[in-house]
């Protein structure tokens, strides 16, 4: 079966620091991966998305970039946290299929 | 363009009472229809789909949601509401796979209270 993991579960940064959150997927392979942020009240924001290894779209104009280095790996980065950047981090993974898994989540919090 | 609009952010029932969470959506091709339940500080745990097969859906924990095409919605419900129910709810929708991409759009969610 297949399975999603994110590290941090939990982040305390400075204003100013950099990011980096990862995704891996366990028990697939080539599958698309996601990017959301879910901030309090407002749902949830697609922040990228990747069809493949190097190949990374984004949504929104951000402070944030990513990155799939590995086919099952997708990396959330920031060269300088913003206090607007706080919020729940959630990835998923689809294979093929209509349906979007999502993993446990990171809760950063920039202070 | 899609989008999700669910009928109130806040909803709130007695135990052992009837859940009903309204969700309608808008979709310029037959839509894919998603609700995924989320507990305090998770993930999304995808609850049920309608993917243009039956229109009575059922899903997990007792959930279940009919597709109304005329009315364009995705009510989810439940019959009798029980403490662990208690969480947020999203309903969300998809014109389905293309180019490799799937894009899912998320209603804002409705989280639910359940008074014992």
């Amino acid at each position: 079966s297949q399975t999603i993991h994110q590290w941090p579960a939990t982040l305390v940064q400075p204003v100013g620091s950099p990011l980096s959150l990862e995704c891996t997927v366990e028990g697939t392979s080539n599958p698309n991966l996601y990017w959301y942020r879910q901030a309090a009240g407002r749902g949830l924001q697609l922040l990228f998305y990747s069809v493949g290894i190097g190949q990374i779209s984004s949504e929104v104009p951000q402070n944030l970039s990513a990155s799939r280095p590995q086919d099952r790996q997708f990396i959330l980065s920031s060269k300088k946290l913003l206090l607007s950047d706080s919020g729940f981090y959630l990835c998923a993974w689809t294979q093929g299929a209509e349906t979007q898994y999502f993993g446990p989540g990171t809760r950063l919090t920039v202070l | 363009a899609q989008s999700v609009t669910q009928l109130g952010s806040h909803v709130s029932v007695s135990e052992g009472a009837l859940v009903l969470l309204r969700c309608n959506y808008s979709s310029s091709v037959p839509p894919y229809l998603f609700w995924y339940v989320q507990y305090p500080n998770q993930g999304l745990q995808l609850l049920l789909k309608y993917t243009s097969a039956a229109t009575l859906v059922k899903g997990i924990n007792g959930f279940e949601a009919e597709f109304k095409k005329s009315e364009t919605s995705f009510h989810l419900t439940k019959p009798s509401a029980h403490m662990s129910d208690a969480a947020e709810y999203f309903c969300a929708v998809s014109d389905g796979p293309y180019g490799g991409y799937q894009k899912v759009t998320f209603g804002i969610g409705t989280k639910l209270q359940v008074i014992p």
